[in-house]
């Protein structure tokens, strides 16, 4: 069965650390991963889009890395900001399909 | 430009009544998808349309019926509404294939009596 598993379920930080989010799936074959932020209340916004052959994606202070051989994502965030308190979505595309299968997100809360 | 726009925002719905959820986006996006996200389980695909006039049915298709009669439109609609269906759900669009970014809207919350 095609799943996408995030780590942690959720995560307290304090204002300008870093931070590690994971994301295992099993879809195979895939067409690409992404990850979203998600405030709340709101929609998902995507933060980066990676196909099987990229090793990682950075979009300012997000940066994205997959290893397509052990099923396996992370999103690291440096230098955290109260902004980034929101939920993390890993979103895996099942190749030749419109298939999304989504992760439950990590629920990460930033404090001052 | 005002993205993918949701209509209404929330509503609430008695066993058995019928409303039309409407999305539309201004960005002339082929693809639009219709998603519910239920507490505690990833975002659910309910249908999609690749193009004006099609439609195809996702993982969670039962109970709901979509148009799309206009590019810029995607209706959702639900013929006789269940308490298993109070939900947010939420629209997105993308350009012209599966590699693009989806642009999701704001989320309509639902809640069934």
């Amino acid at each position: 069965k095609n799943q996408v598993e995030q780590s942690p379920q959720s995560l307290i930080i304090l204002e300008g650390k870093n931070c590690t989010l994971q994301c295992n799936y099993t879809v195979s074959p895939f067409s690409n991963l992404r990850w979203y932020k998600q405030d709340t209340g709101r929609g998902p916004v995507s933060l980066t889009i990676m196909t099987f052959s990229e090793n990682t994606k950075s979009n300012g202070r997000y940066t994205a890395t997959l290893d397509a051989d052990t099923k396996q994502s992370s999103l690291h965030i440096t230098a955290s900001q109260l902004s980034d308190s929101a939920s993390y979505i890993c979103v895996v595309l099942a190749s030749g399909t419109y298939k999304y299968i989504f992760g439950t997100g990590t629920r990460l809360k930033v404090l001052a | 430009n005002a993205g993918v726009t949701q209509t209404p925002k929330f509503r609430v719905l008695k066993t058995g009544q019928s409303m039309t959820l409407l999305c539309a986006q201004d960005m002339n996006h082929e693809y639009m998808y219709w998603y519910r996200q239920d507490p505690g389980m990833g975002l659910r695909l309910i249908h999609y349309s690749v193009g004006e006039g099609t439609t195809a049915k996702g993982e969670v298709p039962d109970g709901y019926n979509v148009s799309r009669l206009k590019k810029q439109n995607f209706l959702l609609g639900l013929e006789s509404a269940a308490p298993s269906q109070t939900s947010v759900y939420f629209c997105a669009s993308s350009y012209n294939n599966r590699q693009e970014t989806q642009y999701f809207g704001p989320g309509t919350r639902l809640l069934v009596l």
